[in-house]
């Protein structure tokens, strides 16, 4: 089964500066898409950026960008700029490629935006 | 589009009773989803449906919840008789197969006493 690994539970940066939030996962498939989602206060999960396993490209959205370690396991976000609304929690999550659909998430890292 | 539709936002009951949680997907979305958040487990998929077809229940806790469609626009997750461990957010989301992104709807809060 995979998994999805998020170590730092919190983690807090000043307003315009980068954060980068860290993503590991375990998986013996070699085709999937990874996900960063945003859960501000709303509850409301939001997608913030999506990674196909195939690219060897990192993503990118405006101010947020990944580094796809596809040989670490690893998946982490930047996020350049920081601003006050990037305050929430964020989700790293794992979809298979051909298997299931359902989405396997991390537990969440709160970040903080300081003014 | 409004997007998922998901009623109530806010359940508060006792426990023992029923609960009946609804979703409205996308119109057009052939894949919905049950997830549900707590603060000890996380984000986990509960059961999801393709073309209103329950493909993966793994994750239900146990007899007591049951999710049904009936057709592609309506979905319900009820859980009977409720207890305490059941307080989560209850998110609903739906995609489309030529789509990577699932939308997900407000969620249900809930709180059993």
């Amino acid at each position: 089964a995979q998994t999805v690994t998020q170590s730092q539970p919190e983690m807090s940066v000043q307003e315009a500066e980068t954060v980068t939030l860290s993503c590991t996962y375990d998986t013996s498939e070699s085709d999937y898409y990874l996900f960063w989602y945003k859960q501000p206060p709303s509850r409301q999960m939001i997608l913030v950026i999506r990674q196909e396993a195939y690219k060897q490209q990192n993503a990118t959205e405006n101010r947020f960008s990944v580094n796809f370690q596809k040989a670490a396991k690893s998946f982490s976000l930047k996020i350049s700029d920081s601003q006050l609304g990037d305050a929430a929690m964020y989700f790293c999550a794992y979809r298979s490629e051909g298997g299931s659909e359902k989405l396997v998430f991390g537990k969440g890292m709160k970040l903080t935006v300081n003014p | 589009d409004a997007g998922v539709i998901q009623s109530p936002r806010h359940e508060v009951t006792e426990m023992g009773q029923e609960v009946t949680l609804r979703c409205k997907p996308i119109s057009g979305h052939d894949y919905l989803f049950w997830y549900r958040q707590t603060m000890m487990r996380g984000l986990e998929l509960l059961i999801y449906f393709n073309n209103n077809v329950p493909i993966d229940d793994s994750g239900m806790p146990e007899d007591r919840f049951s999710a049904k469609m009936p057709n592609a626009s309506f979905s319900t997750l009820k859980i009977q008789p409720s207890e305490p461990r059941d307080s989560a957010v209850y998110f609903c989301a739906s995609t489309i197969k030529t789509s990577n992104e699932q939308f997900f709807g407000p969620g249900t809060r809930l709180t059993v006493l």
